[in-house]
């Protein structure tokens, strides 16, 4: 499978606890794009990456988030201390490094975060 | 700012009924606009695109033509199936800098054999 891969499909951590989600973008992509996407509605830009830079955080929420894409690897979305309130779906996209403005994004099959 | 502006669901159609999920933007400059689909428990799948006016973006017996008079990106489809029912989502790009996709809320079709 050349797609977007994304693990885990499904994690559950309590309340103060670390939640690590993992993308790893298509073959020959470069850019990485994460979303969420709370129950019911649809899916909002959190962070844009290429590799060992963040390009556009502006839909990162200012604390307990974090972003990565090393060199080596795939890309790392980081939740610090997590509270109820990220429960959510959590999507990585990925689209190759050319003029991309009409590049469409292709999606892994997402992180469903549950906190209990 | 950029936007896109969502018929709201759920919509429940006959199997062969015909299909409209309406779909207007607001951004700057030329966006490209895209419906993406999604079924249960999975992630997005590119339906189709158009990239500037008057295109005309099809796939799998869907259509929506870019229309920048109307600001539109309406998705159709002449004869829906059960195996259709998913989450629709409408979503454009703009072309002046950010490369992230602004969503629509998505349309929950359902269709009844």
């Amino acid at each position: 499978n050349a797609g977007v891969m994304q693990n885990p499909r499904h994690l559950v951590r309590r309340r103060g606890q670390e939640a690590r989600l993992r993308c790893s973008p298509m073959k020959g992509h470069s850019h990485v794009y994460w979303y969420r996407q709370l129950p019911e509605e649809g899916l909002k830009f959190m962070v844009y990456l290429q590799k060992e830079n963040i390009i556009d955080e502006s839909g990162m929420p200012k604390e307990r988030f974090s972003a990565e894409f090393p060199k080596e690897g795939p890309s790392i979305l980081r939740i610090q201390q997590v509270v109820r309130g990220d429960s959510a779906a959590y999507f990585c996209a990925s689209s190759p490094p050319s003029d991309h403005s009409n590049q469409p994004q292709h999606f892994g099959d997402g992180t469903r975060l549950s906190i209990l | 700012g950029d936007s896109v502006t969502q018929m709201e669901g759920p919509v429940t159609l006959s199997e062969e009924a015909f299909l409209t999920i309406n779909c207007t933007y607001t951004a700057t400059g030329y966006p490209s606009l895209f419906w993406y689909v999604q079924y249960p428990g999975e992630g997005l799948q590119l339906l189709l695109k158009a990239t500037k006016a008057d295109d005309k973006g099809s796939n799998k017996g869907f259509e929506a033509t870019y229309r920048k008079e109307t600001t539109s990106f309406h998705l159709e489809k002449g004869s829906v199936q059960v195996s259709d029912s998913a989450v629709y989502f409408c979503a454009l790009r703009t072309s002046t800098g950010a490369n992230n996709l602004f969503f629509g809320t998505g349309t929950r079709l359902t269709v009844i054999p």
